[in-house]
């Protein structure tokens, strides 16, 4: 199984800021990396796939970035509706996985 | 516009089987370019990939659930099914049904499509 390892599991920021999480696989996934916001109750969202590109329909401030190994999401200028659970997802292997989430909190 | 809603018991004893059912409404299973997966996630965990299928019928699971689980084609285009034998406590979860598109190079993508997910509870 490919390992997805993301950092911090938490963190704080205020609206109009910047942060930004790193998703790290335990081998190689090439670009095969998405990106996922999930609100409590609800369905996660994919925001961006294949590492960089931007579901249609997502704000421009999510960015994504990486390949191999190690990749990251950014969020520019947070607005108060970014505060929630995000998942990286390798699709690399037949065998899919997630990493454990980061929470993103006012 | 395509949607999937999970359907299925809330409920189910421990050592039973669980079964639920994903519909599509919008599009159908024959849509080229895509993958049909089913994700959990325990209260108050993260999200758990536990298989997918494509329209061909070829399926591919998690082998931490130990050969418990089957993912099945309905009989019409429009439903998928998840099988999970022997359910435990450890199996009590929000079930989610999900369509992953491929890329250009026919890979596995992203899941932009997501049903509203089930609570399946199991009692002792």
């Amino acid at each position: 199984d490919i390992q997805m390892t993301q950092s911090p599991s938490s963190l704080s920021e205020f609206v109009g800021g910047r942060v930004t999480i790193t998703c790290r696989s335990s081998q190689t996934i090439s670009h095969y990396l998405n990106w996922y916001q999930q609100k409590p109750g609800k369905a996660p969202k994919l925001l961006i796939y294949d590492a960089s590109t931007l579901q249609t329909g997502v704000p421009s401030r999510f960015s994504g970035r990486g390949s191999g190994t190690e990749f990251t999401l950014t969020i520019d200028n947070l607005q108060p509706e970014d505060f929630a659970t995000y998942y990286c997802q390798q699709t690399y292997t037949t065998l899919i996985t997630f990493g454990g989430g980061t929470r993103v909190d006012i | 516009q395509l949607q999937l809603q999970e359907s299925g018991p809330r409920m189910v004893t421990a050592s039973r089987t669980l079964t639920l059912t994903c519909t599509v409404s919008g599009g159908s299973l024959a849509s080229g370019g895509s993958y049909w997966g089913w994700i959990r996630q325990r209260p108050g965990k993260g999200l758990e990939w536990l298989g997918y299928i494509y329209f061909s019928g070829s399926a591919y699971y998690n082998p931490s659930l130990k050969n418990r689980l089957d993912i099945s084609l309905g009989t019409s285009e429009h439903q998928f099914s998840l099988t999970l034998e022997s359910v435990t406590a450890a199996d009590t979860a929000v079930y989610y049904c999900a369509r992953g598109f491929s890329d250009k190079e026919g890979y596995n993508s992203g899941c932009d499509v997501w049903g509203q997910g089930t609570l399946v509870s199991v009692s002792s």
